[in-house]
């Protein structure tokens, strides 16, 4: 079975500091791997997507995710965070050719202090 | 495309009564999830379908949880007899396997409060 590990609940940042969000996770089998961002009272958004090929992967507002097969990670990372980043992360994983379904992290709250 | 719809947008109701919580996947999606989210528990998987057909059931809480997908562009989550411990917010999303792969789309969620 699959399972997502994000070991921060929550995580303040001055702005314009760099940032990294962990997610870690366990599967049998091959899997694709997301971040999702969540602002309050809204649906996810998908921030950033690994599916295959190059294992760093970049969102258009700057974050950007390496997928590491050995440690089984797909950490978030973002050298200057601003406030409007302050929203809450979830971390998904999901069968590549399984079953497709997505199973979520426990998220990770970011505040960003002025 | 409008993306995922869901409805209501928000839903009070007393402890007992139905609750239908309705959802419009993207056109040409193949896969329907439907997730809780509370803050206790983060973002549960409930039930998800592939081609309007139930594939994996076991995270619906209980017998008062039923899920249907007529067709490829509805489905339903029923909640009968609500209690207060329903209360959360009910995400449906949907995404596209194969050729033209997709991740998982979002609606806007129903907040349902069970008073």
């Amino acid at each position: 079975a699959q399972s997502v590990t994000q070991l921060d609940s929550q995580v303040p940042v001055f702005e314009e500091a760099p940032v990294e969000l962990r997610c870690n996770y366990s599967s049998s089998v091959s899997v694709y791997l997301f971040w999702y961002v969540q602002y309050p009272n809204q649906g996810l958004q998908l921030l950033l997507k690994y599916l295959s090929g190059s294992t760093l992967v970049k969102s258009i507002n700057g974050f950007e995710a390496e997928f590491n097969k050995s440690q089984t990670s797909f950490h978030l990372r973002k050298p200057s965070v601003h406030i409007s980043d302050t929203a809450e992360y979830f971390c998904a994983v999901s069968e590549r050719g399984g079953t497709y379904k997505y199973i979520f992290g426990t998220g990770t709250r970011l505040k960003v202090l002025a | 495309d409008a993306g995922v719809i869901q409805s209501p947008r928000h839903e009070v109701t007393e402890m007992g009564q139905e609750v239908t919580l309705r959802c419009k996947p993207i056109s040409g999606h193949d896969y329907l999830f439907w997730y809780r989210q509370t803050m206790m528990r983060g973002l549960e998987l409930l039930i998800y379908f592939n081609n309007n057909v139930p594939i994996d059931d076991s995270g619906m809480p209980e017998d008062r949880f039923s899920a249907k997908m007529p067709n490829a562009s509805f489905s339903t989550l029923k909640i009968q007899p609500s209690e207060p411990r329903d209360s959360a917010v009910y995400f449906c999303a949907s995404s596209k396997t194969g050729t033209g792969f997709t991740e998982a789309f979002f609606g806007q969620g129903t907040r349902l409060t069970v008073v």
